[in-house]
C-alpha cells in the first residue's frame, strides 16, 4: 500500500521570504501522480501543484515550485515571496495512474504553514 | 457557475441517528468521492463511486453507505454503527483517465452528540 509521510506538522515563515514544505512516499509503483493541496480556514480544499512521476522536470505554478526526487521518493514544495494568504494547512497526495478508472488520493497528515509579518 | 456543493455546512446529530450529507456537482464528471478528515490523521477515502448505480469501499468504508443514482449526486450516509462519526466530511468529483484531478466541495462538519 502506497504511504504518504509529512514529518512537518508546523512551520512558520515570514512574509516575502521562501519556505519548504517536505514530503516523502513510499511505493512499488514506476508511475505515478503527485500534489500539494492547500486548505485554508474555510476549509476548501484547492490544487496546488501537479508531478507526473514521469516527468523529470519539477512542476512549478508562479511563487510554487516542487523538487521532486523520485529515486529518494521525496516531494518538496517551496513557496516563493510568501504572502499572507499562503497561511493554510497543505497537504501532500499520491495518486496511481489508472487508466479508465477511478483512482483515490493517499494524503499525508498535513504542514500547517504560518505566515508572519 | 461550475462546482460542487455540499449541504449543510454545519450538522448536529443526536448518538444512534444515521445522518445523510449532501454532495451534488455539475460538472459533469463520473467520479465522485467521499473523504473524511480528522486532526493530525488528513484525509482518508470513505466510499467512491465511477459510474451511476455502482460504488466501491474505500479505506474506511465501516458504518457508512452510499448511493449513487444520478451522475450529479453522491449521497453519504453516516449510521448509528460509525463508532466515532464527528469529523469533517469532504466529497470530491473527477473525471475517469490517466490524468484527471479531483476538485473538492466545501465540506460538512457533522457533530454527535
Amino acid at each position: 500500500a502506497q504511504t504518504v509521510t509529512q514529518s512537518q506538522p508546523e512551520m512558520s515563515v515570514q512574509e516575502a521570504e521562501t519556505v519548504t514544505l517536505s514530503c516523502t512516499y513510499d511505493t512499488s509503483e514506476s508511475d505515478y501522480y503527485l500534489f500539494w493541496y492547500k486548505q485554508p480556514p474555510s476549509r476548501q480544499m484547492i490544487l496546488v501543484i501537479r508531478q507526473e512521476a514521469y516527468k523529470q522536470q519539477n512542476a512549478t505554478e508562479n511563487r510554487f515550485s516542487v523538487n521532486f526526487q523520485k529515486a529518494a521518493k521525496s516531494f518538496s514544495l517551496k513557496i516563493s515571496d510568501s504572502q499572507l494568504g499562503d497561511a493554510a494547512m497543505y497537504f501532500c497526495a499520491y495518486r496511481r495512474v489508472n487508466t479508465g478508472t477511478a483512482s483515490k488520493l493517499t494524503f499525508g497528515t498535513g504542514t500547517r504553514l504560518q505566515v508572519t509579518l | 457557475d461550475g462546482g460542487i456543493t455540499q449541504s449543510p455546512k454545519y450538522l448536529f446529530r443526536k448518538e444512534g441517528q444515521n445522518v445523510t450529507l449532501s454532495c451534488e456537482q455539475n460538472l459533469n464528471h463520473d467520479a465522485m468521492y467521499w473523504y473524511r478528515q480528522d486532526p493530525g490523521q488528513g484525509l482518508r477515502l470513505i466510499y467512491y463511486s465511477q459510474i451511476v448505480n455502482d460504488f466501491q469501499k474505500g479505506d474506511i468504508a465501516e458504518g457508512y453507505s452510499v448511493s449513487r443514482e444520478k451522475k450529479e449526486s453522491f449521497p453519504l450516509t453516516v449510521t448509528s454503527a460509525q463508532k466515532n462519526p464527528t469529523a469533517f466530511y469532504l466529497c470530491a468529483s473527477s473525471m475517469i483517465g490517466i490524468s484527471y484531478e479531483q476538485y473538492f466541495g466545501p465540506g460538512t462538519r457533522l457533530t454527535v452528540t
